[in-house]
C-alpha cells in the first residue's frame, strides 16, 4: 500500500532563513507527488505537483526516486508562509490521493 | 482555480439524528468527488470516492450504511451521516475533480454531535 511520511509535525524558522519540509513515500510504482498548503482558516489548496516542475511562491520540490523523497524547499522563508503543509501521493492512473500527516510551519519575524 | 463549496460550514446535532452535508463544484463539472475526514492534528483520511450517477466506493473501514453518499449530478455530492454519535464529530472535507486532474477542495464542515 502507498504511504506518505512527513516526519516533522512542527517546524519553526526565522524570516529569511531557508526552510525544508520533508516528505518520504513508499510506493513500488511511478507515483505522482503533490504538496498542498492550508493557511489559517482557509481550505486546502494545491501548492505544486512534481510533474509540472514549477516554482510556486518561491517553493520547489524535486522528486528523488532513489530516496523516495519529495522534500519541499524555499531559500528564504516569509512570515506569510506560515501554514500547514501536506505532502500527497497518487498512484499512476488513480484518482485517489494519499496524504501525509502534515507539517505545521511557523515563520517567526 | 475552480471553486468548491460546502454547506453547512458547521453543524451541531443531537445523538441519533442524521445530518446531510452538501458539496458543490461551482464553476466546473466534476466527474469525481471525494469525501475526507480530518481528525484534530491528524491528516485527511479518504472516506469514499463518488462518481456521478454511480455508487460510491468506500475505503476500508468506512461504514457505507452510516455514511451515505449521493452524487446525483456533476456539480453536487452529498454526505449523510446517519444516526450520528459523538464519535462521528469531526471535520468533513470534500474535493472535486475530473479524472486525474487537480482536485479542488471545499472549505470543510465541522460536525459536532452532542
Amino acid at each position: 500500500a502507498q504511504r506518505v511520511t512527513q516526519p516533522e509535525k512542527l517546524l519553526s524558522v526565522f524570516k529569511g532563513a531557508p526552510v525544508e519540509l520533508k516528505c518520504n513515500y513508499s510506493y513500488s510504482g511511478s507515483p505522482e507527488l503533490f504538496w498542498y498548503v492550508q493557511y489559517s482558516r482557509q481550505r486546502l489548496q494545491l501548492l505544486l505537483r512534481h510533474i509540472s516542475r514549477e516554482s510556486i511562491k518561491g517553493f520547489t520540490a524535486d522528486l528523488n526516486k532513489g530516496e523516495t523523497s519529495f522534500h519541499l524547499k524555499k531559500p528564504f522563508a516569509q512570515e506569510e508562509d506560515s501554514a500547514m503543509y501536506y505532502c500527497a501521493l497518487r498512484k499512476g492512473g488513480s484518482e485517489k490521493l494519499v496524504f501525509g500527516k502534515g507539517t505545521k510551519l511557523t515563520v517567526n519575524p | 482555480g475552480a471553486v468548491v463549496s460546502q454547506h453547512p460550514s458547521r453543524v451541531i446535532c443531537k445523538s441519533g439524528t442524521s445530518v446531510k452535508i452538501e458539496c458543490r463544484s461551482l464553476d466546473f463539472q466534476a466527474t469525481t468527488m471525494f469525501w475526507y475526514r480530518q481528525f484534530p492534528k491528524k491528516s485527511l483520511m479518504l472516506m469514499a470516492t463518488s462518481n456521478e450517477g454511480s455508487k460510491a466506493t468506500y475505503e476500508q473501514g468506512v461504514e457505507k450504511d452510516k455514511f451515505l453518499i449521493n452524487h446525483a449530478s456533476l456539480t453536487l455530492s452529498t454526505l449523510t451521516v446517519t444516526s450520528a454519535h459523538p464519535e462521528d464529530s469531526s471535520f468533513y472535507i470534500c474535493s472535486a475533480g475530473r479524472g486525474t486532474d487537480t482536485q479542488y477542495f471545499g472549505p470543510g464542515t465541522r460536525l459536532t454531535v452532542l
